[in-house]
């Protein structure tokens, strides 16, 4: 069984604050995708990695994934409200030259921001 | 565009009664996938459909777990004889591979719909 550990589970901090959350395993993936989930709805995928030591920028938010390819982060400066939410990573990996598609997710962090 | 639709978008049922989930994927996703997620937790994986070939049914929990995909499109996720445990917020996700990276691989990237309530009593 491909696991995914995600920590910290919960995350309560100050707008203005920087925070990191880790996902991390003992099994090699083919790509890692974080997602970011509000009440109500469904995950929304916010980035993909696929090459071990990628680092990827989406404004204030940077994703990083291992050399190895088993874990990848996520750092978020100068957090805002609208940054509160349920931040899911899920881990692919291949049959032949495609993705299979079937994710594994980790148990999600919950980002609290507060004004 | 249109995204993923999810119907009914909450279901309360009596435990024993079955129930229909329906999801209708972006139109030209090959890939379909069922998750169930519990309050504030991660997804876990039910059952996938890929083009024309066999479903990977391996994440179904029991028998009583079943789904179908008409036409390549259009997926109902049957639920049958509910139990209290199977409350949860069940997902429905779409994809298409896309190419990644330099290595010429080709990833399958989800799109999820916003999920039906079921509250079994």
């Amino acid at each position: 069984t491909q696991l995914l550990e995600q920590s910290p589970q919960f995350l309560s901090i100050q707008e203005g604050e920087n925070l990191t959350v880790y996902c991390n395993s003992s099994s090699v993936f083919s790509s890692l995708q974080w997602y970011r989930q509000e009440p109500g709805e469904g995950p929304v995928l916010l980035v993909t990695v696929v090459t071990g030591g990628e680092v990827k920028k989406l404004k204030r938010l940077t994703f990083q994934f291992g050399d190895a390819r088993k874990d990848s982060s996520l750092h978020i400066t100068a957090a805002q409200p609208g940054d509160t939410g349920l931040y899911l990573c899920a881990g692919d990996r291949f049959a032949g030259g495609t993705s299979y598609g079937k994710l594994t997710f980790g148990q999600g962090t919950i980002l609290t921001v507060h004004p | 565009g249109a995204g993923v639709s999810q119907s009914p978008s909450n279901k309360v049922t009596e435990k024993g009664k079955d129930v229909e989930l329906r999801c209708d994927p972006i139109s030209g996703h090959t890939a379909l996938y069922w998750y169930r997620q519990s309050l504030g937790q991660g997804l876990e994986f039910l059952i996938y459909f890929q083009g024309n070939s066999a479903p990977d049914k391996s994440g179904l929990p029991s028998d009583r777990f079943s789904a179908e995909r008409t036409g390549g499109s259009v997926s109902t996720l049957t639920i049958q004889r509910t139990q209290q445990e199977d409350s949860a917020v069940y997902l429905c996700a779409s994809s298409r591979p896309r190419r990644l990276g330099t290595s010429g691989l080709s990833y399958n990237e989800q799109f999820f719909g916003p999920g039906t309530r079921l509250t079994v009593l």
